[in-house]
């Protein structure tokens, strides 16, 4: 099974939906991340958190929220989703030695 | 603002050619990371190199770091075909284990 896991792995909705991405981690890391992926921009940090009851806003955290359930859990949302939200989305934990694991990924088309 | 940007942006090459690419940040780090990404899927971790550090070695691929030009080079030896993919450096942004991710180099090597 693999190590971080991420539902849906697509989503399509429309325009001022609520959407909910989940990512799930069997590492036992403290620190996870989320991540968006643009054509030609990289990947972009949208938010991240280091335990359960830290969470710190990333580069581009406007239109996101998230929530950490428990160490293992971390989920995004967009609380009312828009056509410029349309991107590739990475979970990602990290060990104490800064190494960061991904998930496979969550593609996410906004009409 | 990308803390890290690759150079070039795309390279193709003949296999058994070796690689270079190019990564500039703009702050203090802890450590500097590569990634690999196969089309649309997860990043792969591939190796660390600490601020402390000026090479690396892992395999075929061979990591520089010059903290004072705030750069560093991945080197890929003796490229093969499955080598084709993208490839990103990571920061920790000051070092706070907030990891910025540079806009990546295409490789493709050619059978």
């Amino acid at each position: 099974d693999a190590d971080v896991t991420q539902t849906p792995r697509n989503r399509i909705t429309k325009t001022g939906k609520r959407i909910m991405l989940e990512c799930s981690q069997t590492k036992g890391h403290d620190r996870m991340y989320w991540y968006r992926q643009d054509p030609g921009l990289g990947l972009r940090l949208i938010y991240y958190s280091f335990d359960v009851k830290d969470i710190n806003k990333g580069e581009i955290s406007d239109g996101y929220s998230v929530s950490r359930q428990a160490q293992a859990k971390f989920s995004l949302s967009l609380e009312s989703a828009i056509p410029n939200q349309t991107a590739l989305y990475f979970c990602a934990t990290s060990d104490l030695w800064d190494t960061q694991y991904f998930g496979p990924g969550t593609r996410l088309t906004v009409l | 603002s990308q803390q890290g940007e690759e150079d070039p942006q795309a390279l193709s090459i003949q296999e058994g050619e070796n690689a270079t690419m190019n990564c500039s940040y703009k702050t203090s780090i802890n450590n500097l990371q590569w990634y690999r990404q196969n089309s649309g899927r997860g990043l792969v971790h591939l190796i660390l190199i600490r601020s402390n550090e000026r090479e690396k070695h892992s395999g075929r691929l061979r990591v520089t770091l010059d903290t004072s030009k705030k750069s560093s080079s991945l080197l890929i030896t003796a490229s093969r075909a499955a080598d084709t993919a993208s490839y990103f450096c990571a920061t920790d942004e000051g070092g706070t284990y907030k990891y910025i991710f540079g806009t990546g180099t295409r490789l493709k090597v050619l059978a």
